[in-house]
């Protein structure tokens, strides 16, 4: 597509329940991002995926939080056991390359209820 | 590791003026990247500006502008001409790291552009 898509827009989850967020990149993108953005504040990282390489998971909050990116493209973030503190909005990224930027997707709003 | 401050929360400029917002970045990096996104209500984050660090030169955007000072690492943006469309949270960002290239931001500005 020509703009990385991101579902579903909204989520409205009971506490407890896991879900799952899709990032749909751009085509051709090797790099990929997630960023956890709550209420009124910055964008936190939290785990970036580049080609083949292993992924890096240093901003992942706790071991609720999983994501994979299969075939190099499509990437889920999986939230287990959700609480409250999660609710955010969870942004994705892909890039083709630092010097080319990155191009952000319109965010999955995670409300747990 | 890398870190980036913007030291304003919030700013106000009128219509038709001029605003700089300030950022200041730590690395340990030789090459990294800079850059500018915006994020109006919409949430969607749309990139402003960017600025390869080993280049001297300021870069230009229309209307927006940086100014780079690579030993202070200093990278404020400049916005002249003001517009009610420029209202937005505005975010310094910071990517870099050999192979990584992991993509930092800092806590942001809210801009307001009153009429």
């Amino acid at each position: 597509g020509a703009g990385v898509s991101q579902s579903p827009s909204n989520k409205v989850t009971e506490k407890g329940k896991d879900v799952e967020l899709r990032c749909d990149p751009i085509s051709g993108h090797t790099a990929l991002y997630w960023y956890r953005q709550s209420l009124g504040q910055g964008l936190e990282f939290l785990i970036y995926f580049q080609g083949n390489s292993a992924p890096d998971k240093s901003g992942l909050p706790s071991d609720r939080f999983s994501a994979e990116r299969t075939g190099g493209s499509v990437s889920t973030l999986t939230i287990q056991r959700t609480q409250q503190e999660d609710s955010a909005v969870y942004l994705c990224a892909s890039s083709l390359g630092q010097a080319v930027g990155y191009t952000f997707g319109s965010g999955t709003r995670l409300t747990v209820v | 590791a890398q870190t980036v401050t913007q030291s304003q929360p919030e700013m106000s400029v009128q219509e038709a003026e001029t605003v700089t917002l300030s950022c200041t970045y730590d690395t340990s990096e030789n090459n990294y990247y800079l850059f500018w996104y915006k994020q109006p209500p919409s949430r969607q984050m749309i990139l402003v500006i960017r600025q390869e660090a080993y280049k001297q030169q300021n870069a230009t955007e229309n209307r927006f502008s940086v100014n780079f000072q690579k030993a202070a690492k200093s990278f404020s943006l400049k916005i002249s001409d003001s517009q009610l469309g420029d209202t937005a949270m505005y975010f310094c960002g910071i990517s870099g790291g050999g192979s990584q290239g992991n993509l930092i931001f800092g806590k942001g500005t809210k801009l307001s552009v009153k009429p």
